[in-house]
């Protein structure tokens, strides 16, 4: 198994607090991904990174900030959480950017009330 | 713009029967196609990959998938179903010349003793 940790894997929130998600991978992949899934969208690219420091935005990044400041660590945050930001969120590596595999952490499910 | 087309939400099969699950893309230049698993609770990993070597790629589990050009699909097949298969499946696609993965909104294959 690829050596990808997400924490929390859950969390419960109220609208309008912080939340921070943090991957964590052991693989020395240069390409990190945070995706979404929920019903009927499929997975939803929200940010992703190339390098320490170097971020893009995915097709819903609004309301997601992201940060890597080692090559281990990805984190994601929800400045002000809304209960449309309930979902699971599914962090990614690979070492070839989007032409190779992904692999992928077990999930942080996160519920904002 | 890039999509995946993932035909029937839901497919049934009887254990010990052929299992085939569609994807269509459409892209206007040669692609880089996948298919992922996704076991309850757990992240997706790859059950194969095409990346314009053969057209019928062979990945883990006796699973098996043929890119059609012509036709723009690249459906995934089993020739018989075991009950460990039943799972959420995704179809996804990517570009060389691309920032990201497009990914379907998932089959859920139920296996049926």
């Amino acid at each position: 198994d690829a050596g990808i940790t997400q924490s929390p894997r859950h969390k419960v929130t109220e609208t309008g607090t912080p939340v921070t998600l943090r991957c964590h991978q052991t693989e020395n992949h240069r390409y990190m991904y945070w995706y979404r899934q929920d019903p009927g969208h499929g997975l939803r690219l929200i940010h992703y990174s190339y390098g320490v420091k170097d971020t893009d935005k995915g097709e819903v990044s609004d309301g997601y900030s992201v940060s890597r400041s080692k090559t281990e660590d990805f984190l994601l945050t929800l400045e002000s959480a809304t209960s449309s930001q309930t979902s699971v969120y599914f962090c990614a590596i690979s070492t070839r950017g989007f032409t190779g595999e992904l692999f992928f952490g077990e999930g942080s499910r996160l519920t904002v009330l | 713009a890039q999509s995946v087309t993932q035909l029937g939400s839901h497919v049934s099969v009887s254990e010990g029967a052929l299992v085939l699950l569609r994807c269509n893309y459409s892209s206007s230049v040669p692609p880089y196609l996948f298919w992922y698993v996704q076991y309850p609770n757990q992240g997706l990993q790859l059950l194969l990959k095409y990346t314009s070597a053969a057209t019928l790629v062979k990945g883990i589990n006796g699973f098996e998938a043929e890119f059609k050009k012509s036709e723009t699909s690249f459906h995934l097949t089993k020739p018989s179903a075991h009950m460990s298969d039943a799972a959420e499946y995704f179809c996804a696609v990517s570009l060389s010349t691309g920032n990201q993965f497009y990914f379907g909104t998932g089959t859920s294959l139920t296996v049926i003793p």
